[in-house]
């Protein structure tokens, strides 16, 4: 069965930063691209990024781009996504999401971002 | 930026069709496939893959759902709509960066 459990989450201050993790589960997850999508409260889904199964592309939504970084470390079976200079704008639920067609999504972690 | 419309909310009765429209701002085909997508979002859910490149049934999921189109209009169809179908549905494009969604279409029963 695939999984995908995200944490890392949490309430932070404005400017400041935070790493999310995504541990998956029930397939082989150095063969999938993997992706970072938000959902701010009671909004609609923002794609925000993606990274190949090898690392070796990355792409950002402008919104987050030169702020966050999406990474991974095949050998753990984990996707990170580490936040920087992080806005009121950033608050929302994160979900990692697994290959080209995202076809399995975590349950999500929330990030408050709020003074 | 590839923009997906999408109509904010559409009523149906339950076991009569529903048909959620989605129109992007660019062609989203490409070599022969749409790089057109479908999720359904239930209240305090993670979103699910219904149909992905335009027409392909997800693993699962029920032959109720249907997706059509190419270009830059594109459908989702479910026929009957049973009283399970309720959730918000988005589209979205995976043709170019940044692959942008819809902004969701909330189905309710009449």
């Amino acid at each position: 069965e695939v999984q995908l459990v995200e944490s890392g989450g949490g309430l932070v201050k404005p400017g400041s930063s935070l790493k999310l993790s995504c541990v998956a589960s029930g397939f082989t997850f150095s063969s999938y691209g993997m992706h970072w999508i938000r959902q701010a409260p009671k909004k609609g889904l923002e794609w925000i990024a993606l990274i190949y199964y090898d690392s070796s592309n990355k792409y950002y939504a402008d919104s987050v781009k030169g702020r966050f970084t999406i990474s991974r470390d095949n050998s753990k079976n984990t996707l990170y996504l580490e936040m920087n200079s992080l806005r009121s704008e950033d608050t929302a639920m994160y979900y990692c999401a697994k290959g080209q067609l995202r076809d399995y999504w975590g349950q999500g972690v929330m990030v408050t971002v709020s003074s | 930026d590839i923009v997906l419309t999408q109509s904010p909310a559409l009523a149906v009765s339950l076991e009569q069709r529903a048909t959620i429209s989605c129109k992007t701002s660019q062609n989203v085909d490409n070599y022969g496939i749409s790089y057109m997508h479908w999720y359904q979002q239930k209240p305090g859910q993670q979103p699910k893959l219904l149909i992905y490149e335009g027409s392909n049934l997800a693993s699962g999921i029920p032959a109720r759902f249907s997706g059509s189109g190419s270009g830059t209009d594109f459908t989702l169809t479910i026929d009957p709509v049973e009283a399970d179908d309720i959730a918000t549905y988005y589209c979205q494009q995976s043709k170019d960066y940044p692959f942008t969604f819809g902004s969701g279409t909330k189905l309710e029963i009449k």
